[in-house]
């Protein structure tokens, strides 16, 4: 089990500019979800992946963000055009659904995205 | 609506005592989950305890034990003993019946002197 997977760890950009980050799931996860962690605040769920499928993402923030997960493996997050209030702790997590219930979510380390 | 509230901001306690972290939940669901996380200051999210909506027996995991109370929608965890390396910040959160959104509360930081 090498863990969720997230890259870069820290991106610095400047207001206006697109970012993408990546995540790669725990292999055997079937589920992936994204998340944004201001400080001092717990995660807010963004949107989530069943396998390639996105199934929710009526919580990203606006259509400047948007997500894929092309082959149901590593998933991406964009922003495009940054504002400073996207300087935040960006978190994907994913999970194995399976007739068990609701396994737990495993967290990946974050991305901190500051927008100078 | 679904809600988690962590009362506690800030918790210090000296090396070796007894802590709980509070969590009250809200939600229309009659089944669910709750969990509790562990952040540490390196940044990333532990998984502690999952416990879902039906099973309301007290667990407990070393130093750690969780008392969950569907009568009045609390969901607490007590360190036993604490020590340095649980200074972290402690997160309580509800996944709905669909299993893909959870919501989180704010989070209680503890801080435990040597």
């Amino acid at each position: 089990d090498t863990g969720v997977s997230q890259n870069p760890r820290h991106k610095i950009t400047k207001r206006g500019q697109n970012v993408t980050f990546r995540c790669d799931p725990i292999s055997e996860h079937n589920r992936l979800y994204w998340y944004r962690q201001t400080l001092g605040q717990g995660p807010e769920f963004l949107t989530y992946f069943q396998n390639e499928a996105q199934l929710e993402k009526s919580r990203l923030l606006s259509d400047r963000f948007s997500a894929e997960r092309p082959k149901g493996s590593f998933s991406t997050l964009e922003i495009q055009r940054t504002e400073q209030g996207d300087s935040a702790m960006y978190l994907c997590a994913s999970s194995l659904v399976t007739g068990q219930g609701r396994q737990p979510q495993h967290f990946g380390d974050g991305t901190r995205l500051s927008i100078l | 609506a679904q809600k988690v509230t962590q009362a506690q901001t800030e918790i210090s306690v000296v090396e070796k005592e007894d802590v709980t972290l509070d969590c009250v939940y809200e939600t229309r669901d009659t089944t669910y989950y709750l969990f509790w996380y562990k952040q540490p200051p390196s940044g990333e999210l532990v998984f502690l305890i999952r416990r879902n909506s039906f099973d309301e027996q007290n667990e407990i995991s070393g130093r750690y034990s969780w008392n969950f109370q569907k009568s009045t929608s609390s969901f607490n965890f007590t360190i036993t003993a604490s020590q340095v390396v649980d200074s972290a910040v402690y997160f309580c959160a509800l996944t709905n019946t669909g299993g893909f959104k959870t919501i989180f509360g704010a989070g209680t930081r503890l801080f435990v002197k040597a």
